[in-house]
């Protein structure tokens, strides 16, 4: 159950656009459209941003964008805010009817 | 509203044993996948475990196998994990949160309860 593998930080100004990756094996990214990514503020409980590799749950800013290759997953956020600035957690189904999260990413916005 | 409240963390030396717990409101608990899910101070997410709607189904990561237990009442709305033989490496914030299938993304969770282990 290793780890996916994710950036350790991203930066962007307002306005500009970014993409966070979140690379796995074919055993959970590659093997499944089950991708998940979490935005995380300091102190406080992950959010659920995007769902099953490009799906939006209510509410989220379609800003939020997500995408699949191969056993690479990715996130894009258009239109950088200053609320963006958070850690951001990709996460994977497996094979082994486990989840497993990446290292994370902090974003910050300059 | 979804709520989904932990609590049960405190200070445990190693080796001891510690019982969490995560009260729901605010939808059919008995439809839900939940599961835990740990964070080290100033370290990325774990997934440790879950159990399936009726409790039939359980996985754990293996860095807890034999040495955690999740359980669930479904007529207490209620999610539980029994912590023993805990280490240093098992101090974290814990959090509960809900997936309506095994392979479900967690809609929701809770606020965590911090676990730290420690002499």
């Amino acid at each position: 159950q290793s780890a996916l593998t994710q950036p350790a930080s991203v930066s962007g100004s307002p306005g500009q656009s970014i993409t966070i990756s979140c690379t796995g094996t074919s055993s959970d990214v590659g093997g499944y459209n089950y991708v998940s990514w979490y935005q995380q503020h300091p102190g406080k409980a992950p959010k659920l941003m995007i769902y099953d590799v490009s799906n939006r749950p209510s509410g989220v800013s379609n800003r939020f964008s997500g995408s699949k290759s191969g056993n690479t997953a990715s996130l894009t956020i258009s239109g950088l805010q200053a609320e963006d600035e958070a850690d951001y957690y990709c996460s994977s189904y497996t094979s082994s009817s486990t989840q497993v999260f990446g290292g994370g990413t902090k974003l910050t916005v300059l | 509203q979804v709520q989904l409240v932990e609590s049960g963390g405190g200070l445990v030396k190693p080796g001891g044993s510690l019982r969490l717990s995560c009260a729901a409101s605010g939808f059919t608990f008995s439809d839900y996948y939940m599961s835990w899910i740990r964070q080290a101070p100033g370290k990325g997410l774990e997934w440790v475990s879950y159990i399936s709607s009726s409790g039939s189904t359980i996985y754990y990561a293996d860095s807890v196998k034999g040495r955690f237990t999740i359980s669930r009442d479904n007529a207490k709305n209620s999610l539980y994990l029994q912590m023993n033989s805990l280490r240093a490496e098992d101090t974290a914030v814990y959090y509960c949160a809900r997936a309506f299938l095994e392979w479900a993304p967690f809609d929701y969770w809770g606020q965590g309860t911090l676990v730290t282990v420690s002499s």
